[in-house]
């Protein structure tokens, strides 16, 4: 069964702290993505990566920045953390060609920044 | 870009009963799959049926069965015979054919009562 598994579900980090958020994906899809889900404004595209090494500015990129070293893993940096970084954070990944399964996710970590 | 728009923030429906959910979306292609995505409270994402825009016949998963019309860039789901298992948050998704392209309305929570 395919699996994309982010290293924690819940999170507590201090404000101004370096943070990081890890994916892994075991499909070998091409592309990967990071999204914020906040109450009322559904999954917000932070970053995708559509190749190793390779990414992409997604709708709301501030305040964050990520890492593609290996095609299984992508990772999500807040750099100096915020309370206003405070939120759910989800994984995913697709084929390039587009699986008509769609996307596949991770459990979600909740961060909470104080 | 994309855009997915879904109107009703909230929803309930009495057990046993049919729910409709609205979705709209706007894009230029001419092929790109559609989804429909259930988040339960523990948050993984579970894909509960999917669309090819270039089949012109509704999808249908058991109870649940869809009303696409594209011209009018429309894509409701429609659950029959509700569960409470179904009480949910319900996500509809829009993707390009490529894969890279992925984009999710902001949602709908939907109550199942019993």
């Amino acid at each position: 069964d395919v699996k994309v598994t982010q290293s924690s579900r819940y999170l507590v980090k201090r404000t101004g702290e370096k943070v990081f958020l890890e994916c892994v994906q075991d499909m070998d899809h091409e592309n990967m993505f990071w999204y914020r889900q906040d109450p009322g404004l559904g999954l917000r595209l932070i970053y995708f990566s559509y190749d190793v090494k390779m990414k992409e500015k997604g709708d709301i990129p501030e305040g964050y920045s990520v890492s593609r070293e290996k095609k299984e893993r992508f990772s999500l940096i807040l750099e100096s953390a915020s309370t206003n970084q405070t939120s759910m954070y989800l994984c995913a990944s697709t084929t390039w060609t587009g699986d008509p399964r769609g996307a596949f996710f991770g459990q979600g970590t909740r961060l909470t920044v104080v | 870009a994309q855009t997915v728009t879904q109107s009703q923030p909230e929803m309930s429906v009495q057990e046993a009963e049919t729910v409709t959910l609205s979705c709209t979306y706007d894009t230029s292609e001419s092929n790109y799959y559609l989804f429909w995505y259930k988040q339960p409270p523990s948050r993984q994402m579970i894909l509960v049926i999917r669309q090819e825009a270039y089949k012109q016949q509704n999808a249908t998963e058991n109870r649940f069965s869809v009303n696409f019309q594209k011209a009018a860039k429309s894509f409701s789901l429609k659950i029959s015979d509700s569960q409470l298992g179904d009480t949910a948050m319900y996500f509809c998704a829009f993707m390009k054919t490529s894969g890279n392209q992925f984009y999710f309305g902001t949602g709908t929570s939907l109550t199942v009562i019993p």
